[in-house]
């Protein structure tokens, strides 16, 4: 059936660091794929998303692109800041919306 | 704004005794979802309706039910709650299914944070 497999946390970086985590993913047909992010006590936000095979989601200088080869997906910024610091969900859709296990990102100032 | 909307945002019940949850949306979608999340882990989704067909996630305990009176609402009815309920219930629309080409993205509300004494 079809899965994420996410990066492992908790990660803590310093402000201004360079952020990546890892995503990859196994599906049938041809997925969906999205990053998401959960401020504490919140709702899951839509981050960024990616419809197709090379396709690069962008959004608050996060970016992610649909690396069919390797099948990953995987979410980078070039430098975080205090206020990023959150729980980050990859997901993939086709019938249904597989999560990622997430990955909680703490920014040091 | 469009967005999804929960009420509560915290709810304390007893053991026991039934909960209703409710979400309602402006996004004008078919799609309605409720997932239950516990500890910043991976939402769980318990159940969803495409527009008034309603379908349940074979592992969801009956314990939990769902109605859709129409478009913008959305209940989650807890009949019994256990400690083991306790956790972020969190609502979810789409736009529509899966086309084959097309998987639409999910817009969640801030979720309701259930307490069971």
């Amino acid at each position: 059936g079809n899965s994420v497999t996410q990066m492992e946390g908790p990660v803590t970086l310093s402000e201004e660091a360079f952020l990546t985590i890892n995503c990859t993913y196994t599906a049938t047909g041809y997925p969906s794929l999205f990053w998401y992010v959960q401020y504490p006590g919140e709702g899951l936000q839509l981050l960024l998303k990616a419809t197709k095979a090379d396709d690069k989601g962008s959004n608050k200088g996060f970016e992610a692109t649909y690396r069919k080869e390797t099948t990953s997906f995987h979410l980078e910024k070039g430098s975080v800041q205090v206020s990023d610091s959150a729980v980050y969900f990859c997901a993939l859709r086709t019938n249904d919306m597989r999560f990622g296990a997430g990955t909680r990102l703490t920014v040091k100032p | 704004d469009a967005m999804v909307i929960q009420n509560p945002r915290y709810q304390v019940t007893q053991f026991g005794k039934p909960v209703t949850l409710s979400c309602s949306q402006t996004l004008n979608h078919n799609v309605m979802y409720w997932y239950q999340q516990k500890s910043s882990q991976a939402p769980k989704l318990l159940f969803h309706y495409y527009d008034k067909d309603f379908n349940n996630e074979a592992d969801t305990p009956d314990n939990f039910q769902s109605r859709r009176p129409n478009t913008s609402f959305c209940f989650l009815d807890i009949r019994s709650p256990g400690l083991g309920d306790a956790a972020m219930y969190l609502c979810a629309t789409s736009r529509d299914r899966y086309t084959g080409t097309a998987a639409y993205e999910q817009y969640f509300g801030p979720g309701t944070r259930l307490t069971v004494t």
